[in-house]
């Protein structure tokens, strides 16, 4: 199994607080990415990152915001939380762009 | 704009059958992936298509990439209960990108 770990792994929040998911490799991968998914939606890319600093919007990006300081970590930061991003949120890594890209085991948040 | 559409999106089949499911994608893409996924659980990377005519084959499932006809195929044969999940299909955009569309997935549930 890739090496990913994603915390917390369920959280319940109020609307309108703050929520930043923490995804960490230890494959020393080069391009993470978040995506959410939702019945019906299957899974939509959110942000990704192809480097240090480096990182660009997915699909749904809105009400999302992310960075990456270290190779190894790729935060997700909801700045205002709505029910709407109710959602299981997965991380993902990936040697290139072109290479497997391994999943996380996914975090379940609920905005109440 | 890609778009990735999977059929069917929920298959019932008895054990020792075959079936096939489809992944259409709406413009030129390089590269093709197939997870499985349990409930509750993670995606499991299953095949990477890379090349027009790729065929990979891993046990009963196998997969198949036509680039002219913009298809992938997951061909199941004689299925076996174990093999019940939601299999999903993504394919990658042209140009280096490295964002991945996602169908909606097919919920495959194997009858005894």
């Amino acid at each position: 199994d890739a090496g990913i770990t994603q915390s917390p792994r369920h959280k319940v929040t109020e609307t309108g607080t703050p929520v930043t998911l923490r995804c960490h490799q230890t494959e020393n991968h080069r391009y993470m990415y978040w995506y959410r998914q939702d019945p019906g939606h299957g899974l939509r890319l959110i942000h990704y990152s192809y480097g240090v600093k480096d990182t660009d919007k997915g699909e749904v990006s809105d009400g999302y915001s992310v960075s990456r300081s270290k190779t190894e970590d790729f935060l997700l930061t909801l700045e205002s939380a709505t029910s709407s991003q109710t959602s299981v949120y997965f991380c993902a890594i990936s040697e290139s762009a072109v290479n497997t890209i391994y999943f996380g085991e996914g975090s379940w948040l609920t905005v109440v | 704009e890609l778009k990735v559409e999977q059929n069917p999106l929920f298959l019932s089949m008895q054990e020792g059958k075959n079936y096939t499911i489809y992944c259409n994608y709406s413009t030129t893409s390089d590269r093709l992936y197939w997870y499985r996924q349990d409930p509750g659980k993670s995606l499991e990377s299953l095949f990477v298509l890379l090349s027009n005519g790729a065929v990979k084959q891993e046990g009963r499932l196998m997969a198949s990439l036509d680039t002219k006809a913009r298809l992938s195929t997951l061909h199941i044969t004689a299925a076996v209960h174990d093999l019940s999940a939601t299999y999903f299909c993504a394919a990658g955009t042209q140009g280096g990108s490295e964002k991945l569309v996602f169908g909606k997935g097919t919920k495959l549930t194997v009858n005894p």
